[in-house]
């Protein structure tokens, strides 16, 4: 297996538009968890699905973000409209409930400008 | 609700030497308990973990971590430390009785110089 696959590695764009990043877990996987981390707030979960329902959203900053889980296959996390603020590096991360550990994606660096 | 908690934001180790990086934990039920390693600009890569069983658990890269009930921590240790060693090192906890929710520690960052 690949592992977690995140794409865009790098994006940047500028304040007020739509930024949309990708996640694709590891085959098998029924957790799967987006987190953030900035140099300020070290890491933090956003949201983690179990079977592609949402379990704790708790973690989300605003309304202004959004994820989705439509098949075990792909998860997005959506930020409409972005803010200079959320500039951060996200993360995704999958596991089984059997193993117990999960497993990372490189990332995506965000940049809001 | 469960946390956990990296007293210490840098390790400083002279290479060689022995290396221990703290974590303590708060559950409710049974903590699954995992170090993870982080190098610049990549993702978090799994180190070891405690589930049950013996409190010494041993890792990748020669690490090993002592899991302590009575003091609810999970130090992580290395006997001889390595300049490639350097990098941040994340604590974690999963308790898969209330939501299997994974949550991080702060980090530490461990700097072992030549």
């Amino acid at each position: 297996d690949a592992g977690v696959i995140q794409s865009p590695r790098h994006e940047v764009t500028e304040m007020g538009q739509e930024v949309t990043l990708r996640c694709k877990p590891i085959s098998g996987h029924d957790y799967l968890f987006w987190y953030r981390q900035t140099m300020m707030r070290g890491l933090e979960l956003l949201i983690y699905f179990n079977n592609n329902v949402p379990i704790d959203d708790s973690g989300m900053p605003e309304d202004r973000f959004s994820a989705k889980m439509p098949n075990a296959l792909f998860s997005t996390l959506k930020i409409q409209p972005s803010e200079p603020r959320d500039s951060a590096v996200y993360f995704c991360a999958s596991s089984s409930s059997r193993g117990a550990e999960a497993f990372f994606g490189q990332g995506t660096r965000l940049t809001v400008v | 609700a469960q946390s956990v908690a990296q007293p210490e934001d840098q390790v400083n180790v002279a290479e060689g030497n022995p290396l221990t990086v703290k974590c303590t934990y708060s559950v409710s039920g049974n903590p699954y308990l995992f170090w993870y390693v982080q190098y610049p600009n990549r993702g978090l890569q799994f180190l070891l973990k405690y589930i049950t069983g013996d409190n010494l658990v041993k890792g990748s890269y020669g690490f090993e971590a002592e899991f302590n009930k009575s003091q609810t921590s999970f130090h992580l240790k290395k006997p001889s430390a390595l300049v490639s060693d350097s990098a941040l090192y994340f604590c974690a906890v999963r308790d898969l009785r209330a939501g299997n929710m994974l949550t991080f520690g702060g980090g530490t960052r461990l700097m072992v110089k030549p």
